[in-house]
């Protein structure tokens, strides 16, 4: 069985300040591993996904998570934060074709 | 298309109706999930089709919920006799097949239906 748990349903940072939204996980196989962004009154976009390649892993806009098995994590990062990263923000996690979601991060950028 | 469609985009019911909302994959996937998004919560898991195979409808909360899919096209989610705890965000998605050298495609998402009963 898989879990996910996103640690803070609320994060707010400065415009150029980093960005660190955590998510933990459980997972009974080897995981696959998901971040996505949703837009107001738009659907899931994929930011990135950990398939047991590289354990760190980049995707669109700047983003970027590291899995740690040993911490059972896959945070997600960005370096410097824009107002247009403002967004909630899911961690995901598979073992099969069902996904499971967290509860997602609301990300709020402030000038 | 260009991505996944679903209709209508909001639905205003009142508790009793039944309700059918609409799923356009993209063309070409054949794999096709609905999930349920309740306000400030995660996506909740609803049904699975995969192909010509039996959906998996473990998510489904209860027998008033109901989806079908027409091969590997539109899919209805239908709820019957809506309650106020329906009221959700009701998110289709679908991916390219899913198999043993590719079980984790990604998956691409709709807009979503705003379903509000009132």
């Amino acid at each position: 069985a898989q879990s996910v748990t996103q640690l803070g349903s609320h994060v707010s940072v400065s415009e150029g300040a980093l960005v660190l939204l955590r998510c933990n996980y459980s997972s009974s196989v080897p995981p696959y591993l998901f971040w996505y962004v949703q837009y107001p009154n738009q659907g899931l976009q994929l930011l990135l996904k950990y398939t047991s390649a590289a354990t760190l892993v980049k995707g669109i806009n700047g983003f970027e998570a590291e899995f740690k098995k040993s911490e059972t994590s896959f945070h997600l990062t960005k370096p410097s934060a824009h107002m247009s990263d403002a967004a909630e923000y899911f961690c995901a996690v598979s073992g099969g074709f069902k996904t499971i979601f967290g509860a997602g991060t609301r990300l709020f950028v402030k000038a | 298309g260009a991505g996944v469609s679903q209709s209508p985009s909001n639905k205003v019911t009142e508790k009793g109706k039944d309700v059918e909302l609409r799923c356009d994959p993209i063309s070409g996937h054949t794999a096709l999930y609905w999930y349920r998004q309740r306000l400030g919560q995660g996506l909740e898991f609803l049904i699975y089709f995969q192909g010509n195979s039996a959906p998996d409808k473990s998510g489904l909360p209860s027998d008033r919920f109901s989806a079908e899919r027409t091969g590997e096209s539109v899919s209805t989610l239908t709820i019957q006799r809506t309650q106020q705890e329906d009221s959700a965000v009701y998110l289709c998605a679908s991916s390219r097949r899913t198999s043993g050298s590719s079980p984790y495609n990604e998956q691409f998402f709709g807009p979503g239906t705003r379903l509000t009963v009132l």
